[in-house]
């Protein structure tokens, strides 16, 4: 149980182009998701939490023009990379938490490349 | 603010050999501790939990964590390490009262030999 689908799982595009990573949680309901960079050999830094229905709250220093993220329903959030540019690639990550609790289950994360 | 400290950057082990990954941390309140493993390439999967009761807690894949209040410890241990297991761990601490975020360590690179 608590499975979390993340997709695409590899992505590379072009710079100043926009970028949908989408997630889900497939056999159970989340109020909460959570959406995370990280860049090689280093650990997981929290960009915003996502909650169903509302607007995400991102943390400090996190560009929410430039990461677009939607709660439209209880299976699913996206977050949408806003013109690109390399500085962007990175290794992205969701989780979401079945019910109020701990602990989270992640997503397999996206790698994007912008070139 | 909570936060977690993992000592080790990088542990090689050979095969067969005991395992003992550690992790500090520091929260208010009673915590919510968790314990990951990551491949490359790929997502973070939770090897145990702990939110209260049995200090001593089981997890997948023949791991145990015990949480030490007096030392704000959270040490993950499996008696015999395989190939397999080589990856990269993360403790972590959970906010259970409000939005329910986790703190991450920035992890311990496992290494094993053959």
């Amino acid at each position: 149980g608590a499975v979390v689908s993340q997709h695409p799982s590899w992505v590379i595009c072009k710079s100043g182009t926009s970028v949908k990573i989408e997630c889900r949680s497939l056999d159970f309901q989340a109020t909460t998701m959570f959406w995370y960079r990280q860049f090689p050999k280093q650990s997981l830094m929290l960009m915003a939490t996502s909650n169903e229905g509302s607007k995400a709250t991102y943390e400090q220093g996190v560009e929410k023009d430039k990461f677009l993220i939607n709660h439209a329903s209880l299976t699913l959030s996206t977050l949408t990379v806003t013109s690109a540019h390399p500085e962007d690639s990175s290794f992205y990550i969701c989780s979401a938490r079945d019910g109020v609790r701990p602990p989270q289950h992640f997503g397999d994360g996206t790698r994007l490349s912008i070139l | 603010a909570q936060s977690v400290t993992q000592p080790d950057i990088h542990i090689t082990v050979s095969e067969g050999a005991s395992l003992e990954l550690r992790c500090n941390y520091s929260y208010g309140a009673t915590p919510y501790l968790f314990w990951y493993v990551q491949s490359p390439g790929q997502g973070l999967q939770l090897l145990l939990k702990y939110f209260s009761g049995d200090t001593l807690v089981q997890g997948i894949k023949g791991f145990e964590a015990e949480f030490k209040r007096s030392q704000s410890s959270f040490n993950l241990r499996k008696p015999s390490v395989h190939w397999s297991d080589a990856a990269e761990y993360f403790c972590a601490v959970g906010d259970g009262t409000n939005a329910g975020k986790s703190t991450f360590g920035d992890g311990t690179t496992l290494t094993v030999k053959p």
